[in-house]
């Protein structure tokens, strides 16, 4: 089955720090979405990536679908402490109504 | 705006015992998912539903079922319960006639001792 390849692992970071994230597939994926959990509470969306080359803005955070349509990256300016929590890509092969493959996860902590 | 419900949030068993997860989706939308989250691990696809036909089965064991009602919430199945079940179980909805686009619930907490 499909794989999503997510790094890092984990990133410790100082407040005010930018970062990013990415993922990568074997598998050509035609929409990706980057959600953010906190312990014990269900994914939310940040970010949704439609077409090749897309580049999308929310706030402080900026994803990239990429061109192969088989990576996407996320920024994050300026962190900020309630920005810890981990970070999952995700890749859907439709555009509607199909099943979600994720990736393994970024764990981000905010030192103050 | 109304979210995705799910109950109960924690549920505790006993091995070969059942339990059943319920899910109400965001209103409007007509297609709802099922995912696996084990300790550490990412969400794993295990079920979907699409006006209340199953539209995508994944690695979902034989001692699960589920269905999508009239009313389009769903509800999960589990029986013959085993320790490996415990787990964050979440539901996710979407509206087919838009692009992809799926939120999730605040998730299960199953238990199995």
């Amino acid at each position: 089955g499909q794989q999503l390849n997510q790094s890092p692992q984990s990133m410790f970071i100082q407040e005010g720090e930018d970062v990013s994230m990415n993922c990568t597939s074997s598998s050509i994926f035609n929409t990706w979405l980057w959600y953010k959990q906190d312990p014990g509470e269900g994914p939310v969306l940040l970010i949704a990536l439609y077409k090749a080359g897309e580049l999308t803005s929310n706030g402080r955070l900026t994803a990239q679908f990429g061109i192969t349509r088989k990576d996407s990256f996320l920024n994050i300016s300026a962190s900020i402490p309630s920005d810890v929590g981990i970070y999952f890509c995700a890749g859907s092969l439709e555009t509607s109504g199909s099943r979600l493959t994720f990736g393994e996860g970024t764990q981000l902590t905010v030192n103050p | 705006a109304a979210g995705v419900i799910q109950s109960p949030r924690h549920l505790i068993k006993e091995k070969r015992e059942t339990a059943t997860l319920k899910c109400y989706p965001i209103p409007r939308h007509d297609t709802v998912y099922w995912y696996q989250q084990g300790p550490g691990q990412d969400p794993q696809f295990l079920i979907s539903f699409y006006e209340k036909m199953q539209s995508d089965k994944g690695s979902i064991p034989d001692r699960f079922s589920a269905q999508q009602f009239s009313d389009y919430h769903s509800e999960l199945n589990m029986s013959s319960l085993e320790l490996g079940d415990s787990a964050l179980y979440f539901c996710a909805s979407s509206n087919r006639g838009a692009q992809e686009t799926q939120y999730f619930g605040p998730g299960t907490r199953l238990l199995v001792l």
